[in-house]
C-alpha cells in the first residue's frame, strides 16, 4: 500500500457536533487532497494542500475548514455537523506533476453519518 | 472552472461486449487525463492516464485517446469481463497551473457485466 491512512474510518454524530477527520500519509508527498463521495455526484474536491500551511478550496469547500501543519498530515473539520454532510470522505496525495502527471493515491475513506 | 462530464450510468452489458464509457471536459489550460476505478467497497485507483494531446493510456485491455480537438477522452474495451464491474472515473489535473493542481472528477459511470 501507498502509505495513506484515514480515521476514523467510520463515524456517526449528531447534527451540530464538530468532527475531524485526519489523513496521515508516510509518502512525503507535497500536495493532499480532500473529496467527499455521493450518489450521482461522484468526487467532489473540499479542500487541497500544497504544502504546510498552505491550503485552498475545492467545489464544495462549504461548511469544512483544513489544516495542514505537518507535511504527513492534513485535517478535515467540519465545524458544526450537518446531515447534509452525511458522505463517504477520501483523501489522496500525490507529489505532483512533475513527479509523473499528477496520479492520485486515495486512502480507504472514512464514512460520516450525521444524524 | 474546469469541469469533466461523463455518460450516466449504470451501464449494463454482457461479458465479452465492446465498451465506450463517453467522457468530455472544459479546461482553460492544457490537462492531464485520467481513468481511474472503483471496486465494491475499496478506494478509486488509477486505471490509465494521458498527459498530452494524441497521447492513448492504456492498462488492462482498457484505452483512451486525448483528442484535444473534441476535448474527449472516452474509454474502451473491446472484450468486457465479469471482474471489469466496477465505478469508473473520468478526471483531469490542468497542469499549467501556477499553482498547485486542482484534480477534477466527473460524476462516475457505474459498469455491471451479465455472465
Amino acid at each position: 500500500d501507498a502509505g495513506i491512512t484515514q480515521s476514523p474510518r467510520h463515524k456517526v454524530t449528531e447534527t451540530g457536533t464538530p468532527v475531524t477527520l485526519r489523513c496521515h500519509q508516510t509518502e512525503n508527498h507535497r500536495y493532499m487532497y480532500w473529496y467527499r463521495q455521493d450518489p450521482g455526484h461522484g468526487l467532489r474536491l473540499i479542500h487541497y494542500s500544497y504544502g504546510v500551511k498552505d491550503t485552498d478550496k475545492g467545489e464544495v469547500s462549504d461548511g469544512y475548514s483544513v489544516s495542514r501543519s505537518k507535511t504527513e498530515d492534513f485535517l478535515l473539520t467540519l465545524e458544526s455537523a450537518t446531515s447534509s454532510q452525511t458522505s463517504v470522505y477520501f483523501c489522496a496525495i500525490t507529489p505532483g506533476a512533475l513527479s509523473g502527471a499528477n496520479v492520485l493515491t486515495f486512502g480507504a475513506g472514512s464514512r460520516l453519518t450525521v444524524l | 472552472g474546469d469541469s469533466v462530464t461523463q455518460m450516466e450510468g449504470p451501464v449494463t452489458l454482457s461479458e465479452e461486449a465492446f465498451l465506450t464509457i463517453n467522457c468530455t471536459y472544459t479546461a482553460t489550460g492544457y490537462p492531464s487525463l485520467f481513468w481511474y476505478v472503483q471496486y465494491p467497497g475499496e478506494g478509486l485507483q488509477l486505471l490509465l492516464k494521458a498527459t498530452k494531446a494524441d497521447d492513448k493510456g492504456s492498462n488492462k485491455g482498457f484505452e483512451a485517446t486525448y483528442r484535444k480537438e473534441t476535448t474527449s477522452f472516452h474509454l474502451e474495451k473491446g472484450s468486457v469481463q465479469v471482474s471489469d464491474s466496477a465505478v469508473y472515473f473520468c478526471a483531469l489535473s490542468d497542469a499549467s497551473r501556477s499553482s498547485a493542481s486542482k484534480i477534477i472528477f466527473g460524476s462516475g459511470t457505474r459498469l455491471s457485466i451479465r455472465p
